[in-house]
């Protein structure tokens, strides 16, 4: 039972360059979410899932996309990475409703030069 | 607008010594409240749950109450391997989004 797994751990990108950061849980758990986590600003919400089939923004959804690939795969894309987008990503998830508590993956920390 | 604010942002205390740290927060009708602990380049993990005033949970070394306002985790006699940032979210019963303090890092001293 691994819980939460993001790939990759560590990745660079240059300015303007793409990817996507993927997440995968093994809870059954209906509702998945993206953050970052800078310095100083806590955890902020960029996108979540509240269930599979439907996408909602969160706080910080500017530059970013995402895809609910089924039940378990919940995934972030960068289109045109900018340095503001240098940050730590923890995906997590929790039951339907999210009414409980989130369980957090290992994190992705990016670097966009 | 929903809004959860922690303090102190960091504390030191020498092993043995008991405190508490303080998450204040606004929220327009809360679902939950939850405590987090996050270790370096790791992330947060569950810690406690609390949904209603004068609810309290306790976890070895820590105890989580809540009332209207606010929600206190209190540490006694810590220990070095409790040294961690403790995180503070909320959820609000209007939708399914949470809202997260900056975090008290704590140090404990041996």
């Amino acid at each position: 039972n691994a819980g939460v797994t993001q790939t990759p751990k560590f990745q660079v990108l240059k300015t303007g360059q793409s990817m996507t950061l993927q997440c995968a849980q093994d809870m059954n758990h209906n509702s998945m979410y993206w953050y970052r986590q800078d310095p100083g600003m806590g955890l902020r919400l960029i996108y979540y899932s509240a269930s599979e089939g439907t996408t909602d923004k969160g706080e910080v959804p500017n530059g970013y996309n995402v895809s609910r690939l089924n039940k378990r795969e919940f995934s972030l894309r960068l289109e045109s990475a900018a340095p503001s987008q240098t940050s730590v990503y923890f995906c997590a998830s929790s039951e339907l409703g999210g009414s409980l508590e989130q369980y957090f993956g290992p994190g992705t920390r990016l670097t966009v030069t | 607008e929903d809004q959860v604010t922690q303090s102190p942002e960091a504390l030191r205390l020498q092993e043995g010594e008991s405190s508490s740290l303080n998450c204040s927060y606004t929220v327009s009708g809360l679902r939950g409240l939850f405590w987090y602990r996050q270790d370096p380049g790791k992330g947060p993990e569950f810690l406690f749950t609390l949904y209603s005033a004068g609810e309290e949970k306790e976890k070895e070394r820590l105890k989580a109450t809540l009332t209207k306002k606010e929600s206190f985790l209190h540490i006694t006699a810590p220990k070095p391997e409790d040294s961690a940032t403790y995180l503070c979210a909320v959820q609000a019963n209007t939708g399914n989004q949470f809202y997260f303090g900056t975090g008290t890092s704590l140090t404990v001293i041996p």
